[in-house]
């Protein structure tokens, strides 16, 4: 199985709301990261996963907050977003190593804040 | 400023044509690699070049690095109009030790169109 699945696919959420993003592999990666994409622009990376524990925190707000409940799952947590934060935000894997490894992306969830 | 920075931002080519695309980058790397986007979905890793490699065969794809001008290039040769997408190069940068910092960072991109 060499799929990264991300739900839900499409989110709509307003200011106030808390919603959660989900990224789940069976590859048996232990780094996981999270990118947040703007149209038209790469992938910026928000988060880095290492064996759960939180390794690179690229400056993001503390209204996304990542969690790693276990070496398939990775959940962003989000709350009381602003309307720039819409974007598409991508999940990734990849085994750890001394090199940075191929990536694996999920399809991505589109947010759309309100 | 953006370690990798790509050219062209935009290619249109016709079926059957070569597509280069190019990628320069400021600092030492580890490894570079390409990946692909396809319209508003996610990336799909297509070569990983390491820094003592100087070119890579994948099917269709040809990757060379040039790592005293900090430059890659990415040709794809007999185009498909299934090869329209985003083309992203993202570089592992070099820590001491000859490891990698944790992360990749990606280049602007060039969008191909191939035209039936």
């Amino acid at each position: 199985d060499t799929e990264v699945t991300q739900t839900p696919k499409h989110l709509v959420m307003g200011m106030t709301n808390k919603k959660s993003l989900k990224c789940e592999q069976h590859m048996g990666h232990r780094a996981m990261y999270w990118y947040k994409q703007k149209a038209k622009k790469p992938p910026e990376l928000m988060f880095v996963y290492s064996y759960e524990k939180l390794s690179i925190n690229e400056s993001v707000p503390s209204r996304f907050s990542p969690e790693c409940p276990n070496s398939s799952l990775l959940n962003l947590h989000l709350h009381a977003l602003q309307p720039e934060d819409s974007a598409l935000y991508l999940c990734a894997s990849s085994q750890v190593g001394r090199q940075i490894l191929e990536q694996f992306f999920g399809p991505g969830t589109r947010l759309t804040v309100l | 400023s953006q370690q990798g920075e790509e050219d062209p931002q935009a290619l249109s080519i016709q079926e059957g044509e070569n597509a280069t695309m190019n990628c320069s980058y400021k600092t030492s790397i580890n490894n570079l690699q390409w990946y692909r986007q396809n319209s508003g979905r996610g990336l799909v890793h297509l070569i990983l070049i390491r820094s003592n490699e100087r070119e890579k065969h994948s099917g269709r794809l040809r990757v060379t690095l040039d790592t005293s001008k900090k430059s890659s290039s990415l040709l794809i040769t007999a185009s498909r109009a299934a090869d329209t997408a985003s083309y992203f190069c993202a570089t592992a940068l070099l820590k001491a030790g000859g490891t990698s910092y944790g992360k990749l960072t990606f280049g602007q991109g060039t969008i191909l169109t191939v035209h039936p």
